[in-house]
């Protein structure tokens, strides 16, 4: 089945700077790779996604970039601000599967320091 | 407003009791999970149904049933089976097909054994 590693574990960041968080997945058929913020107590929610036929996207402060080849995608944000501070997952989907059944990362805590 | 409700958002047992936990969702959707997490980890996918009337295990059902009568609803039993329940469940629905893969979260319930 799917794997997909996330790097790193936490990372703390000054306000303003940019924070990467890297995920790498072992099904090359997986064709959907969201990203979810999760604050203390609640359920994730999706800030960005990309599917394989592109490379990168772009919403606002954040940004999201898929390597095919080497099965790997990235999240970046930039100009961080404190409320960013949360845990940030990856995910792929299973097999290419079109539906939701998605295989996670194991998590990114995020400190973004005033 | 739509979304994703998870009732009791913290319950406790006790050892040889059975549990079940509430997930009932108002967005049409399709297809409904449920996820756990432990602290230092990605959601783990214990159940999915894709239509009413069926399901499948997912990567670590064994001590967890599931049934799918309505299409808005989709409760998990944790059965005294569970040796660890203590833990964080998620509920997640989605759309089927291609184009509609988001999945949308409820926001938990914490299950303690005591």
């Amino acid at each position: 089945g799917e794997n997909v590693e996330q790097h790193p574990s936490t990372l703390s960041v000054q306000e303003g700077d940019s924070a990467v968080i890297k995920c790498t997945y072992s099904d090359s058929a997986s064709n959907y790779f969201p990203w979810y913020k999760q604050e203390l107590g609640k359920g994730p929610q999706l800030i960005i996604d990309i599917r394989s036929n592109v490379g990168e996207k772009k919403d606002q402060r954040i940004a999201v970039t898929l390597n095919k080849t080497a099965k790997h995608f990235s999240l970046h944000i930039t100009e961080t601000q404190p409320e960013d501070s949360a845990v940030y997952f990856c995910a792929a989907n299973a097999g290419g599967t079109s539906y939701g059944k998605l295989t996670f990362g194991q998590g990114t805590i995020l400190t973004v320091h005033p | 407003d739509g979304g994703i409700t998870q009732s009791p958002k913290y319950l406790f047992r006790k050892e040889g009791q059975n549990v079940t936990l509430s997930c009932e969702q108002n967005l049409n959707h399709d297809a409904m999970y449920w996820y756990r997490q432990d602290p230092g980890q990605g959601l783990r996918l214990i159940y999915y149904s894709q239509i009413v009337n069926d399901f499948q295990k997912g990567d670590i059902a064994e001590g967890y049933s599931v049934s799918r009568e309505k299409k808005e609803s989709f409760p998990l039993t944790v059965t005294s089976a569970q040796k660890n329940p203590t833990a964080f469940y998620l509920c997640a629905s989605t759309l089927m097909g291609a184009g509609s893969v988001e999945a949308f979260f409820g926001q938990g319930t914490r299950l303690t054994v005591v």
